[in-house]
């Protein structure tokens, strides 16, 4: 088992829809958790972070996490083209509160 | 936020040399990291650079071929030596930015140097 699983997609959505991307990781100590954006040729772009159960919104993401579940979520409202990207889910080693471990992450598409 | 710089780019190298890539932030920073994406695949932890003190080494990287220096807040390098095909790669430096204890520790990543190894 990977210690933080994404589906790889792509995952394609039309333009203005809610694009929904998923992460599950694999330590139950892991206490942060992040979502990056990397475009084609680019480095990752810290997007979103979450700490506590719940959701956390900032304009059009909202990002999901439930320990419980070990189940972190992202998602992308009123998409646009511009947000066709890479996402990548990190988690922090249980071990360490500044060591991430990245998921392979998921290839959005928005499509005009 | 900070600006985190790298050098170079990218570069085109022969197997069996070595390439130092520098990182530069503008800003004073208490922790500081490397990490490799190979083609197509997601990022992995090289190491931990600290500042006075050698490197802290994740399983299956070692200091013999990935010697880093950080000689002080702002600065790290990070040297991929005897190279071979399998070491093109991106690497990238990370940095910590607001070391508060706990969870708290958004990591925010240079622009990567771009490494073939021919």
């Amino acid at each position: 088992q990977k210690e933080v699983e994404q589906n790889s997609g792509p995952l394609s959505v039309p333009e203005g829809a809610i694009a929904s991307l998923n992460c599950t990781y694999s330590d139950r100590g892991s206490q942060s958790f992040f979502w990056y954006r990397q475009y084609s040729g680019k480095s990752p772009e810290l997007i979103m972070f979450i700490y506590s159960n719940g959701d956390k919104e900032d304009g059009r993401f909202t990002a999901q996490l439930n320990k419980a579940s070990q189940y972190v979520s992202l998602l992308i409202r009123d998409s646009q083209p511009s947000d066709s990207a890479t996402y990548l889910c990190a988690v922090n080693k249980g071990d360490s509160s500044y060591k991430l471990i990245f998921g392979s992450g998921t290839r959005l598409l928005v499509r005009p | 936020s900070a600006v985190i710089s790298q050098k170079p780019s990218r570069d085109i190298c022969q197997r069996g040399t070595s390439l130092t890539i520098q990182c530069q932030v503008d800003s004073q920073v208490t922790m500081m990291f490397w990490y490799r994406q190979q083609p197509g695949q997601s990022l992995t932890l090289i190491a931990t650079a600290n500042q006075g003190s050698e490197a802290t080494y994740e399983s299956g990287f070692v200091i013999d071929k990935f010697p880093i220096s950080r000689p002080n807040l702002t600065f790290s390098t990070l040297t991929v030596s005897n190279m071979s095909p399998e070491d093109s790669s991106i690497y990238l430096c990370s940095v910590v930015l607001d070391v508060r204890g706990g969870p708290y520790n958004e990591q925010f990543f240079g622009p990567g140097t771009r490494l073939t190894v021919l």
